[in-house]
């Protein structure tokens, strides 16, 4: 069955420093991954995603993630962050139903000035 | 300009009432969604319909049910069996083959408050 854990409900970074959000996935299929974001109130945008063609994947507003087979992991991260980052943050795998999609517990992204 | 639309983007519901939120797309995508989501667990899957007149239960159908008439609209209707209704809800579309790696789009959302 397909799985995403996102570790840590909750990270706060520095403003202009970097941003790591954590996501390791389960997939007894070659995995479709995807980072989506919410502003309060919103629905989910989505940030980028993998679909095999790439490992290292970017996305809008300056993110990026690596797709690491062998660690299970597609890590979510930007150089330099601004206070418009401050969001939820959540990771996606592609489900056993390659309709659906498996959504992580999402990660609260907050920026200290 | 595509996208969904959602309405209303707030509802206020008294106990024992049945409420409908109303979702519509026009990106021509096949597939639909609905979502509810509560703080601190994410979106669960409450229904989904891969093509008209036909959808299936997701993971919290109970208490919930919705019918897929027309491509572009998905309304779901919570109704007084659901026992905790109060929630966030998102409808989302996928274009494409099932078994594609599109991904879905999503409306700006309802929140529903059971008074």
């Amino acid at each position: 069955a397909q799985s995403v854990t996102q570790l840590g409900s909750h990270v706060s970074v520095s403003e202009g420093a970097l941003v790591l959000l954590r996501c390791n996935y389960s997939s007894s299929v070659p995995p479709y991954l995807f980072w989506y974001v919410q502003y309060p109130n919103q629905g989910l945008q989505l940030l980028l995603k993998y679909t095999s063609a790439a490992t290292l994947v970017k996305g809008i507003n300056g993110f990026e993630a690596e797709f690491k087979k062998s660690e299970t992991s597609f890590h979510l991260t930007k150089p330099s962050a601004h206070m418009s980052d401050a969001a939820e943050y959540f990771c996606a795998v592609r489900g056993s139903s390659a309709s659906k999609i498996i959504f992580g517990s999402g990660t609260r992204l907050s920026i200290r000035p | 300009d595509g996208g969904i639309t959602q309405s209303p983007k707030y509802l206020f519901r008294k106990e024992g009432q049945n409420v409908t939120l109303s979702c519509e797309q026009n990106l021509n995508h096949d597939a639909m969604y609905w979502y509810r989501q509560d703080p601190g667990q994410g979106l669960r899957l409450i229904y989904y319909s891969q093509i008209v007149n036909d959808f299936q239960k997701g993971d919290i159908a109970e208490g919930y049910s919705v019918s897929r008439e027309k491509k572009e609209s998905f309304p779901l209707t919570v109704t007084s069996a659901q026992k905790n209704p109060t929630a966030f809800y998102l409808c989302a579309s996928r274009g494409g083959l099932a078994g594609a790696q599109n991904e879905q789009f999503f409306g700006p959302g309802t929140r529903l408050t059971v008074l």
